[in-house]
């Protein structure tokens, strides 16, 4: 799996809009960047993955430039419920059996 | 449908004890996956098992050995606890695709919060 960097920690408050950037610059043509989402005593959840540009759900949009260095995790309009961990993983998952995580992004949302 | 059923949820040890947890998923996965979670830092990988009858390490297997009993259980055994082994333990699931590939998304389990004293 490529060599993910996201900030350590981030506060936002109740219906702003979080943006998380994760930078990979060694991603491979084949890989593709997932996200996961981690609630305080709960184990990891899937939220979003994309291989280039824009990828919307109902949790989240993932914006992935041209380049595919880097890529953006938005949270529209956050609650006090959306306060976790969040992970950007990058790699071949679709064939990569392992599956690592880094120290991923802690949100904090205040009211 | 329970998902990954992890067993015990807490456990407390004494230094030099051993201990088997345990690890079951009804998705009818493939992949499976052993983590460890230190206070305030993120997931590290111990053991993954691709397929039933196969293991291979991760970045932190030392002190620890795994068992895939079957396509449905994948256990993590401390055979000398350490308290340096104290920390939350996940364990995951993960599909194969009907054309060969892994299905990206993988479920957790609660956690198991090992305690070693």
């Amino acid at each position: 799996l490529a060599k993910t960097t996201q900030p350590i920690s981030m506060d936002s408050y109740e219906g702003q809009e979080v943006n998380i950037t994760c930078s990979h610059n060694n991603i491979a043509t084949n890989d593709y960047i997932t996200w996961y989402q981690q609630f305080p005593s709960q184990g990891p959840r899937f939220i979003i993955q994309g291989y280039k540009t824009k990828v919307t759900n109902e949790v989240a949009s993932l914006f992935i430039p041209a380049d595919r260095k880097s890529s953006t995790l938005s949270l529209p309009r956050v609650s006090l419920s959306d306060t976790a961990v969040y992970y950007c993983l990058v790699g071949d998952t679709f064939i990569d059996y392992k599956l690592s995580f880094g120290a991923g992004t802690t949100v904090t949302v205040r009211a | 449908n329970a998902g990954v059923t992890q067993t015990p949820k807490f456990q407390v040890l004494k230094t030099g004890q051993s201990m088997t947890l345990q690890c079951a998923q009804d998705m009818n996965h493939n992949s499976m996956y052993w983590y460890r979670q230190d206070p305030g830092m993120g997931l590290r990988l111990i053991y993954y098992s691709a397929s039933e009858g196969t293991t291979d390490k991760g970045e932190v297997p030392n002190g620890y050995n795994v068992s895939r009993l079957n396509k449905r259980e994948f256990s993590l055994r401390l055979e000398s606890a350490a308290p340096s082994q104290t920390s939350v333990y996940f364990c995951a699931s993960r599909a194969m695709g009907q054309n060969g590939l892994m299905n990206t998304e993988a479920f957790f389990g609660q956690g198991t919060r090992l305690t070693v004293v």
